[in-house]
């Protein structure tokens, strides 16, 4: 089964500094899904990306899926306290029809 | 507003005691999911519908039971087998079936206490 290894657990940065979070998986991914969940409630969609090479944006916060399509990052320019929350990638599992399998989250807290 | 209500946000039980997690879809999705989020594990598929009357199970469904009766809706049950059932809780939904990039969308989930 695929496994989806996020780096790091855990980030605290200052405001207004930039960071990324990285995705990494053991099989090619065919859809790649960034997710943000405030603590205690739903996941909010961000972006998807399914070509290698393909990059996304959405105001401050960019995705890119390598080349290879096995690993995929999100980066954070300029980070706002709005930003804190926990952070997820997804990948479709093999159907397609069962769902997505995720990363264990990246736990963001930003410091003013 | 389309999309996904789960009730109660919060349930408490006592141990031996079945409880329904309700989910409410009005985005006319034909796939519904139920995950579960424990601090450590991520994300784990509990059991998912693609249409109306079917259902699979995901990769944790003993010590639960779901049913799809109507399009909208997709109940989770947690028995009294359910050995660890404390946790949180998601419902989420997905247009189309058997295809690849479609996001899933969730609801604001359900935290379940078992004491």
């Amino acid at each position: 089964s695929q496994e989806l290894e996020q780096s790091p657990q855990s980030l605290i940065v200052q405001e207004g500094k930039n960071l990324t979070i990285n995705c990494t998986s053991s099989k090619t991914l065919y859809g790649l899904y960034w997710y943000k969940q405030k603590y205690g409630e739903g996941l909010i969609f961000l972006m998807m990306l399914q070509k290698g090479g393909e990059e996304k944006s959405h105001e401050k916060i960019t995705a890119k899926l390598d080349e290879k399509k096995q690993q995929s990052s999100l980066h954070i320019t300029a980070s706002q306290p709005s930003h804190a929350g926990i952070y997820l990638c997804g990948a479709d599992r093999g159907g397609g029809a069962d769902g997505l399998t995720f990363g264990k989250g990246t736990h963001l807290i930003i410091q003013p | 507003d389309g999309g996904i209500t789960q009730s109660p946000k919060y349930l408490f039980r006592k141990e031996g005691q079945n409880v329904t997690l309700s989910c409410e879809q009005n985005l006319n999705h034909d796939a519904m999911y139920w995950y579960r989020q424990d601090p450590g594990q991520g994300l784990r598929l509990i059991y998912y519908s693609q249409i109306v009357n079917d259902f699979q199970k995901g990769d944790i469904a003993e010590g639960y039971s779901v049913s799809r009766e109507k399009k909208e809706s997709f109940p989770l049950t947690v028995t009294s087998a359910q050995k660890n059932p404390t946790a949180f809780y998601l419902c989420a939904s997905r247009s189309g079936t058997g295809v690849f990039g479609t996001p899933l969308h969730f609801g604001n989930g359900t935290r379940l206490t078992v004491t």
